[in-house]
């Protein structure tokens, strides 16, 4: 059964700061990785998807990379803001069922 | 394209009753998907269709839960009755096609039993 874990659980930063975060699941058998953003109250919006051939993505100041072998992803932030604080989460799509397991997720707070 | 679209956005109601929530996918997409966010649980697939077709209910924790989808817009999650251990927010999704593209979420249905 595939599991995804997400950690640190919880992150502040200051305003401006790169960050990482990370995601790791147990079976690289996966066909997709896809990073999500949820915001408190609201539905999720999708980042970034990587495809278990690609290595990595990019959308304006967000990169995300992929090593399917070692069962690895991180998604970097590049000079953060406040409206970057929000849950972000990391999703894998694998096995025979073709099922999205989720990780519990990041919450990122930017410090003004 | 509105996005995948969900109501009611709340619903509050008593142990005992029945509970619909629907669903109306992106234009298009093939694939849909219902998923249920709890504190304790996280993020749940339920129960997935292409083409109209349900093709994993392995998530759907009990009988009371009850899944349709009768055309390629519109599909409905169902829980009769409904228990307050049900409260939660239901999540719908939809794809253009599972393995390769992304999944896109709806704002969600927050569902308290009361």
């Amino acid at each position: 059964k595939q599991e995804v874990t997400q950690i640190p659980a919880a992150l502040s930063v200051p305003e401006g700061e790169n960050l990482v975060l990370n995601c790791s699941f147990t079976d690289s058998a996966i066909y997709n990785l896809q990073w999500f953003r949820q915001d408190p109250g609201k539905g999720l919006t999708s980042l970034l998807l990587i495809q278990s051939s690609q290595r990595e993505q990019t959308s304006g100041r967000l990169n995300a990379s992929l090593d399917k072998s070692s069962g690895r992803s991180t998604l970097y932030i590049a000079a953060s803001q406040p409206g970057d604080s929000a849950t972000y989460l990391c999703a894998v799509l694998s096995g025979s069922a073709r099922q999205l397991t989720f990780g519990s997720g990041t919450q990122l707070t930017v410090l003004p | 394209d509105a996005g995948v679209i969900q109501s009611p956005r709340h619903e509050v109601t008593e142990m005992g009753q029945e509970v619909t929530l629907r669903c109306k996918p992106i234009s298009g997409h093939d694939y849909l998907f219902w998923y249920r966010q709890t504190m304790m649980r996280g993020l749940e697939l339920l129960i997935y269709f292409n083409n109209n077709v349900p093709i994993d209910d392995s998530g759907m924790p009990e009988d009371r839960f009850s899944a349709k989808m009768p055309n390629a817009s519109f599909s409905t999650l169902k829980i009769q009755p409904s228990e307050p251990r049900d409260s939660a927010v239901y999540f719908c999704a939809s794809s253009l096609s599972s393995g390769g593209d992304e999944q896109f979420f709806g704002p969600g249905t927050r569902l308290t039993v009361l």
